[in-house]
């Protein structure tokens, strides 16, 4: 019944590493979203996607980046990473339009430690 | 911009408990209200949600209504169980920028036998 799938439960990576951070979803959603979770700060967007190769900035887009070559997954790339992005990673999905769209699909995060 | 501001957390109570987590957003425009809640090792999932002013979201014994006036969406649950342990998170909708949510900062609640 797995519905939105994070490739990685836990990674520890290096200052400076390149990593890749990826999500699929099986409910054929148009959009697409990477958050970061944080204590004391809740959930932040880093990036959306609404439809396959297109892509926008959240409210925390800077040190990341994107791809979505494909409907079903969606890629969050951080291309040297730093320890301030030690964090835990979630995806999410949605439909398109319409009420639907709020009601975002969590995968289960990726909790990211930089050291 | 768009903000949601819940309580100051951790919120720890006794089986049966009377539960309250307050939660107030900024009013630009008329946005839907969200609960979402977050299992230990899970992630989020919709708990319930309004539309529009005096409607009033529940499931799970759970309730919140909509008041534009005071601009809150406060959760409410008559008899919390252990396995109501969880962290819950306030969100209210972007406008027209669909699904893209704006979340509080989270509230831990351990509920004790």
């Amino acid at each position: 019944d797995v519905k939105v799938t994070q490739s990685s439960r836990y990674l520890v990576k290096r200052t400076g590493e390149k990593v890749f951070l990826e999500c699929v979803q099986d409910m054929d959603h148009e959009n697409m979203f990477w958050y970061r979770q944080d204590p004391g700060l809740g959930l932040r967007l880093i990036y959306f996607s609404y439809d396959v190769k297109m892509k926008e900035k959240g409210d925390i887009p800077e040190g990341y980046s994107v791809s979505r070559e494909k409907k079903e997954r969606f890629s969050l790339i951080l291309e040297s990473a730093s320890t301030n992005q030690t964090s835990m990673y979630l995806c999410a999905s949605s439909f398109a339009r319409g009420d639907g769209a709020n009601v975002l699909t969590f995968g289960a995060g990726s909790r990211l430690t930089v050291l | 911009g768009d903000s949601v501001t819940q309580m100051e957390g951790p919120v720890t109570l006794s089986e049966e408990a009377f539960l309250t987590i307050n939660c107030t957003y900024t009013a630009t425009g008329y946005p839907s209200l969200f609960w979402y809640v977050q299992y230990p090792g899970e992630g989020l999932q919709l708990l319930l949600k309004a539309t529009k002013a005096d409607d009033k979201g529940s499931n799970k014994g759970f309730e919140a209504t909509y008041r534009k006036e005071t601009t809150s969406f406060h959760l409410e649950k008559g008899s919390v169980q252990v396995s109501d342990s969880a962290v819950y998170f306030c969100a209210r909708a972007g406008g027209t920028s669909y699904g893209k949510l704006t979340f509080g900062q989270g509230t831990i609640l351990t509920v004790h036998p």
